[in-house]
């Protein structure tokens, strides 16, 4: 089957870094995409979104960049905060279907005061 | 206040036993899913369903059970045909079922741990 995948598995930043964390997605029918944060313990929480016929799409301090020519998507966080730890997913979708969203495996991002 | 409420938090099952998972929204959403998430690892889908009294199987369904007689519940069993259970449970929902952008709304999830 098709795979969302995550270059990286995990990423350590200063504090008042900016973090960049990729995607690779397969599916080039995609057309959906999504990023979650997910805190230890909890429920994955909505990020930002974007969909295909977008190639960048900005949310307060983070952005969403999509390259639709290698598949890959990226979700950029400026001036990274303690709380900015987390796992991120990414997750895609093929909208003209009926199937869910696939998630990647995620990656862990740890804030360094 | 609205939202996905999961219960119990945490969950242990003896061998052999079935335990069933709980899941209420009331977002008044039509879709709900279930994932497991094992530990450093993504989101596996169970089952999802997209409208009341209909469910389909999702990757790894095996061993599982759900039901969607009402559309703020969706509960899952997890049968003793599941050899290891042990991992953490995530109910979502979304407002639409399916063929649209689809924004999941994620509960607080459920650790089920096998005693």
């Amino acid at each position: 089957g098709e795979n969302v995948g995550l270059h990286l598995p995990t990423l350590s930043v200063q504090e008042g870094d900016n973090s960049i964390i990729n995607c690779a997605y397969s599916n080039s029918a995609s057309d959906y995409f999504i990023w979650y944060k997910q805190e230890s313990g909890k429920g994955p929480q909505f990020i930002i979104d974007i969909r295909s016929n977008m190639d960048k799409r900005q949310g307060q301090r983070v952005t969403v960049l999509l390259n639709k020519t290698v598949k890959h998507l990226s979700l950029q966080i400026a001036a990274t905060q303690p709380g900015d730890s987390a796992v991120y997913f990414c997750a895609e979708k093929l909208t003209s279907g009926n199937t869910p969203l696939v998630f990647g495996k995620g990656t862990r991002l740890s804030v360094i005061a | 206040d609205g939202g996905i409420t999961q219960s119990p938090k945490y969950l242990f099952r003896k061998e052999g036993q079935n335990v069933t998972l709980s899941c209420e929204q009331n977002l008044n959403h039509d879709a709900m899913y279930w994932y497991r998430q094992d530990p450093g690892q993504g989101l596996r889908l169970i089952y999802y369903s997209q409208i009341v009294n209909d469910f389909q199987k999702g990757d790894i369904a095996e061993g599982y059970s759900v039901s969607r007689e009402k559309k703020e519940s969706f509960p899952l069993t997890v049968t003793s045909a599941q050899k290891n259970p042990t991992a953490f449970y995530l109910c979502a929902s979304s407002p639409r079922g399916g063929g649209r952008n689809e924004k999941l709304f994620f509960g607080s999830g459920t650790q089920l741990s096998v005693l």
